[in-house]
């Protein structure tokens, strides 16, 4: 099945910086790549995506990027704020895989005011 | 558009009880719903999909026979967790996929059942 690895596991960043994660996907044959940020004790929420057709995406302050020959994707966040503080999550989903999604480990971000 | 429920929100019960968790599509027909078991700083985890009309579908490790689920119609999906114990205690988690329009790969979430195990 596929292998999402999520780096880093934590990410501390001031105000007004970048913050940016990166995930690897074993399964090449994987197509969605979604980012989900997600608070304490709430579901997680759809920030942005990226279908394999497509290289990047970009969405106001975020962003996110593939490489399908390497198999990874990043998220990049700028001018962070204090409410960008969460944990996000990666994940790949493979169509023949029953549109099962491949969560990666998260990311604890950070902003310091 | 595309909004997922989840009661109750949260519940304690004593160990050996079983507690059954709904998710709702509330404004789609959702022919398949993924149930996720999120421990505490932990990723989630996929425990099975669940398709109307028939059996779900479990991941390796997950008993089927404690986690029981059914999808009776196109807007429900069920989860019970038989005979709790403690270690059962986490957020569970109910998706939903939308199959129309250019939203078919996203899963929509429900808000998550904390249950606590005492």
């Amino acid at each position: 099945g596929e292998n999402v690895e999520q780096h880093p596991s934590t990410l501390s960043v001031q105000e007004g910086d970048s913050a940016v994660i990166k995930c690897t996907y074993s399964d090449s044959a994987s197509n969605y790549f979604p980012w989900y940020k997600q608070e304490l004790g709430k579901r997680p929420q759809l920030i942005i995506d990226i279908r394999s057709n497509v290289g990047e995406k970009k969405d106001q302050r975020i962003a996110v990027t593939l490489n399908k020959t390497a198999k990874h994707f990043s998220l990049h966040i700028t001018e962070t704020q204090p409410e960008d503080s969460a944990v996000y999550f990666c994940a790949a989903l493979l169509l023949s895989n029953d549109y099962k999604l491949s969560f990666g480990a998260g990311t604890t971000v950070t902003v310091r005011a | 558009g595309a909004v997922v429920s989840q009661h109750p929100s949260w519940v304690i019960c004593k160990s050996g009880t079983s507690v059954k968790i709904e998710c709702r599509s509330l404004d789609f027909q959702a022919t398949t719903m993924f149930w996720y078991r999120q421990f505490p700083k932990q990723s989630l985890m996929l425990m099975a999909t669940s398709n109307e009309g028939s059996k779900a579908t479990y991941e390796q490790g997950v008993e089927k026979d404690k986690f029981l689920i059914n999808h009776a119609s196109l807007t429900l999906s069920t989860l019970t967790v038989t005979s709790a114990h403690p270690e059962d205690s986490s957020f569970y988690i109910c998706s939903a996929r939308d199959l129309r329009g250019s939203s078919y790969n996203e899963q929509f979430f429900g808000p998550g059942t904390r249950l606590t195990v005492l």
